[in-house]
């Protein structure tokens, strides 16, 4: 699975928009991206995840550049629960496929 | 919604003791997963499970654990003689098999080794 570089922290004030980014270089073609977060040492949850069209769903929105090599996770109007180490994961789509995590991005939204 | 759950949520252990974490995934899911998480640090893949034998483990994944569904609904991990290196949060996870990859995780728990 290809390697992914991500900012170490990152601040982000309560209700304004989110922009994690996340590098791929070395991404190949049936190599999707993942977005997984972690709240406070509780599980990951799983945010989004892409091919190469942007995708949206009811918790963030996943913007993919055209060559592929890096995204941006988007909270359109963060919230202090927001709060949390977010983790973009690059892994072949299947069935069996384990995550394997990387150190992520801790967000703080401040009030 | 439905969700994995995991007991105990934090057990303590002398060091050499057997420990068991007990997970129940998701009724439908077919694949299981143990993850790990040494405070401070990244969640570490174990080990992978499917159609009751491992598929996949990581070097982690040693002699001193294992893994077992014992009954269909729980996924348990086991670690055979414990280590004070072993003290971390334990996350099961499981998925339904689908394209989707998407992984439930519980809630974790928390290891102590003394």
């Amino acid at each position: 699975d290809a390697k992914t570089t991500q900012p170490t922290s990152m601040d982000c004030a309560e209700g304004r928009a989110a922009n994690l980014p996340c590098n791929h270089s070395t991404i190949s073609g049936n190599e999707y991206v993942y977005w997984y977060r972690q709240i406070h040492s509780q599980g990951p949850q799983y945010i989004i995840h892409g091919l190469k069209n942007n995708e949206t769903n009811e918790m963030a929105s996943l913007i993919i550049t055209e060559d592929r090599k890096s995204s941006t996770l988007i909270l359109p109007h963060a919230t202090l629960r927001d709060t949390a180490v977010y983790y973009c994961i690059v892994r072949v789509r299947s069935n069996t496929g384990k995550l394997i995590f990387g150190q992520g991005t801790t967000l703080q939204v401040k009030p | 919604e439905p969700e994995v759950t995991q007991t105990p949520s934090h057990q303590v252990t002398q060091m050499g003791q057997e420990v068991i974490l007990r997970c129940v995934p998701i009724s439908n899911h077919l694949y299981f997963y143990w993850y790990r998480q040494i405070l401070g640090q990244k969640v570490e893949f174990l080990v992978s499970f499917y159609n009751n034998e491992i598929s996949e483990k990581s070097e982690i994944f040693d002699d001193q654990f294992s893994v077992e569904r014992p009954d269909g609904s729980n996924f348990t991990l086991k670690i055979r003689s414990t280590k004070l290196e072993d003290s971390a949060m334990y996350f099961c996870a499981s998925s339904d098999g689908t394209y989707t990859g998407e992984l439930f995780f519980g809630e974790g728990s928390r290891l102590t080794v003394l």
